[in-house]
Parts: structure tokens; sequence; C-alpha cells
């Protein structure tokens, strides 16, 4: 995760807005991902962004990609008990299966 | 259909020993990429196959090793275990169909434990 880094820790009240961050070294990246894992299971692609994109939305979540400062967020609106998890970012070349993780944000969601 | 799985699920060795891990993807899936993911260092990517070729390999020591076989199911091996060998092992396949971004579906790891 050296060339991703993310905060560690989001602790979010039930039916605010979670904004998880992370910082990117590598300006060549092409895709950015976002994955989700619960305990005990593997990880769970969320949603993705391009690196000429600077924002997609998909239901409740939406992406932001600032490419001058090599900085991705991800934002869940409507934040419920089921989206405690940790969420880690991700980037890989473009046709490359190779990706690199940052270190994950546990998101604890508290009643 | 079914998931990535992964067998064992949990394993418990014992230094300088050796273990194989298992993985069959998803029905269709060709390609299947291997993970290690500790508390210190993350997850790190291990290897890729692609139809029994390894097309990229991450940086870890040539104890770690993997193949691929006709059927797609993969393994990985581990010879002489360290402590620091200890970790989730996460197994990812996707259907490489040329489309830009292939998801790749995670299974739900195997937890070596090196005593």
């Amino acid at each position: 995760g050296e060339d991703v880094e993310q905060s560690l820790f989001l602790s979010v009240r039930e039916g605010d807005s979670s904004v998880i961050n992370c910082t990117y070294t590598d300006s060549s990246s092409t895709y950015l991902y976002w994955y989700k894992q619960e305990p005990g299971a593997g990880l769970q692609l969320l949603t993705y962004i391009f690196s000429n994109m600077d924002m997609k939305q998909d239901q409740r979540l939406t992406v932001l990609l600032n490419k001058k400062d090599k900085h991705l967020s991800l934002r869940i609106a409507d934040t419920q008990t089921g989206d405690s998890a940790i969420y880690f970012c991700a980037w890989s070349y473009s046709n490359d299966y190779k990706l690199s993780f940052g270190a994950g944000t546990t998101v604890t969601v508290r009643a | 259909k079914a998931g990535v799985t992964q067998t064992p699920r949990y394993l418990i060795k014992t230094r300088g020993q050796q273990v194989t891990l298992s993985c069959s993807p998803i029905s269709g899936h060709r390609s299947v990429s291997w993970y290690q993911q500790t508390p210190g260092q993350g997850l790190q990517f291990l290897f890729e196959y692609f139809s029994e070729t390894q097309r990229n390999k991450g940086n870890f020591p040539g104890r770690f090793s993997g193949r691929q076989f006709s059927n797609s199911r993969s393994e990985m091996n581990v010879s002489t275990l360290e402590l620091g060998d200890s970790a989730l092992y996460l197994c990812a396949s996707s259907r490489q169909t040329g489309v830009q971004v292939d998801e790749q579906y995670f299974g739900p790891g195997t937890r070596l434990t090196v005593t």
C-alpha cells in the first residue's frame, strides 16, 4: 500500500454521509477503484472511475477524483449500519490486472 | 452462479513446512490473481495467471509460487514457511473479455497461521 494512502478510521452516525479519502502517488494509473470488505469476507468492488473522469455517481455512492492533487474520495450518502466495513481504494494500469491497494479505512456506523 | 471458492478456509502450519492453497474461479473466468493480506503490509499482489501462464508477478520471494490448470483452477504454494507468512490469502477471478474494466471477483480467502 505504499503507493496509496488512506486515513485508517471513520466513525459516522447512521443517516449521515460518509466521506473516505485516498491519496495516490502514481499519476499514470488508469483505473481507480473502491472495494468493501466485511468481516470474514473477501473484497467486493463498489465502484470505479477512469483517470480521465472527475466524478462518478452510482446510487448512494459518489466518487470524486482530483488529478492535480492525486486525491480520490468516496462519499456514501445516508450511511446505514450495513455500510460498516473496511473500504479500500485501489488503482491499476490499463489492461493490467495487478491492483495496488491502500491500507483501508475502517468505517463504523453508530446509531 | 457460484462465486470464487478457496480451500481450505483455515490452515495452521509450522515453520519450515510447505503449504498449497487452492482457488476455483467463477465458471467462465480465465484470469486468476492472488493477493496476500496482513495487518502490517495490507493487501499485496502476488501473481496473476491467464490460460495457464503467469503474466504478472509481485515482489515476493521465490518461496511463493503458483500455477493454473486447464480448467482455470489455480493453486499457490509457499515453501519453507516463515512466521511472517501468516496472512489471509485472497484469490480473485475475472472473465477477461477485453473490456476496459473487467471486474475482479474475490473469494473469501484462506487464513494461514504459521506457528
